[in-house]
């Protein structure tokens, strides 16, 4: 069971906005920035927002990150077929001295 | 061009001993922290170790599930990251990433993964 709480799947039409939440506790989201990261079938995972909320260069900018509190959610506004993908979600969390993941939420676009 | 490149995996028996390193270019591997991070085929990903740079001490983090049995190092000389794996368990088999993190723990780059199994 994964210390923050994410989606196991979501799914959108192409152009559609969709949202992927990722809940934590005081000790993580609370208080650290948040990544996600995307992972396409068979490859290694890929950062898509920075724990400042910056999207690295290539990263579509119809992908973006906000938090509040102890949640956080990633937004992708006009999905597109080239989105399905696994979605995680990172942050280090204090009571365990270590990084937590999300479990991850798997995109289907319709 | 930022690369990691992990090697070192392969099939063992439980309570042996594996060595993974990470060979990294591109980048001035001494100004960051490094990360291990693994994840079992077909399920989600799991931090296992971090390690970090001379400006924060080489100070090591470990996951719980690994703690006292791996053990992260570096050698800024050679641009290489090391995770040394002993008394491997059955539930360690995984692909095994290096990871390059920035400030805020962000990992900006990942090497392809290499695969643990560990099995008798």
């Amino acid at each position: 069971q994964s210390v923050l709480t994410q989606p196991p799947s979501a799914s959108g039409t192409p152009g559609q906005r969709v949202t992927i939440s990722c809940s934590g506790g005081s000790s993580s989201i609370g208080r650290h920035a948040v990544s996600w990261y995307q992972q396409l079938p068979g490859t290694a995972p890929k950062l898509l927002i920075s724990g400042t909320g910056q999207r690295p260069s290539g990263v579509p900018d119809r992908f973006s990150g906000s938090k509040s509190g102890t949640s956080a959610s990633l937004a992708i506004s006009g999905v597109q077929s080239e989105d399905e993908a696994d979605y995680y979600c990172a942050a280090w969390d204090d009571s365990l001295n270590g990084r937590v993941f999300g479990g991850g939420t798997k995109l289907t676009v319709l | 061009e930022v690369q990691l490149v992990e090697s070192g995996g392969g099939l063992v028996q439980p309570g042996e001993s594996l060595r993974l390193s990470c060979a990294v270019s591109g980048f001035t591997f001494s100004d960051h922290n490094m990360e291990w991070v693994r994840q079992t085929p077909g399920k989600g990903l799991e931090w296992v170790a971090l390690s970090r740079n001379k400006t924060n001490s080489f100070t090591t983090e470990y996951a719980a599930s690994v703690k006292g049995r791996f053990t992260i190092s570096r050698d800024d000389s050679r641009n290489s990251l090391y995770l040394q794996m002993n008394s491997l368990k059955i539930e360690d088999t995984a692909v095994y990433y290096c990871v390059r993190l920035i400030f805020g723990g962000s990992g900006t780059h990942w090497g392809q993964g290499m695969l643990v199994t560990v099995s008798s």
